[in-house]
């Protein structure tokens, strides 16, 4: 089966940096995304990889170890807005793809 | 650009009933994706459709069903409403066919369906 965990809620404070956990079984890997979530509205897009290693973009940055399931989204220099669900998110299949989620990451930042 | 519209955003029904929920997606976007999203299960596939056909489906029973018409906007209907249907309905579309970062999903706002 297709199976994506990470933490269910997490607690920082503003100005630090905090990483966002991911393992993945899943079959026909062809790419991992997070995204984020505010409370009542959609999820967008924050990041992608596809190749193994890191991928920076300003504040956050996001890792792919494809061998070992596993990614991790890096956020730097935490803000109050910053407080959101980060969900990951694996595109499978061959041939009629789909992507999948995890259950998401509520952060909350704290002054 | 017009991001991806959803109708309605609220949506209040009674068990044994069946709806009918709207996305229009992003104009140029050929792919939309149906999610079911609640509070402890996260965001659970529904299907997905492309040039009016759909090209994969999630565990969901048969009372939920969808079609895409030729202007790629798409419509999701559940028929005969439980209380476990009552959750906030995300469409999604993408440009398909690019592959790499041009998979990524562009979501609508939701309805919220709640089942009495």
């Amino acid at each position: 089966g297709q199976n994506i965990d990470q933490p269910t809620e997490m607690t920082a404070t503003e100005g630090a940096i905090v990483q966002i956990n991911c393992t993945y079984q899943t079959s026909g890997f062809n790419g991992l995304f997070w995204y984020q979530q505010h409370a009542g509205e959609a999820p967008t897009f924050l990041s992608y990889n596809v190749l193994d290693g890191l991928e920076e973009k300003g504040r956050f940055s996001s890792f792919l170890s494809r061998s070992k399931g596993y990614s991790y989204l890096l956020l730097k220099e935490l803000q109050m807005k910053d407080s959101a669900s980060y969900l990951c998110a694996v595109r499978v299949g061959t041939g009629g793809f789909k992507t999948i989620f995890g259950a998401g990451t509520r952060l909350f930042v704290k002054a | 650009k017009a991001g991806v519209t959803q109708t309605p955003r609220y949506l209040i029904k009674t068990r044994g009933q069946q709806v009918t929920l709207s996305c229009s997606p992003i104009s140029g976007h050929r792919s939309v994706s149906w999610y079911q999203q609640t509070p402890g299960q996260g965001l659970q596939f529904l299907f997905e459709y492309f040039s009016e056909t759909q090209r994969n489906k999630g565990n969901f029973p048969g009372r939920f069903s969808g079609r895409q018409f030729s202007n790629s906007r798409s419509e999701m209907n559940v028929s005969t409403l439980e209380l476990g249907d009552s959750a906030l309905y995300l469409c999604a579309s993408r440009p398909a066919g690019t592959g790499g970062i041009g998979e990524k999903l562009f979501f609508g706002s939701g309805t919220q369906l709640s089942v009495l």
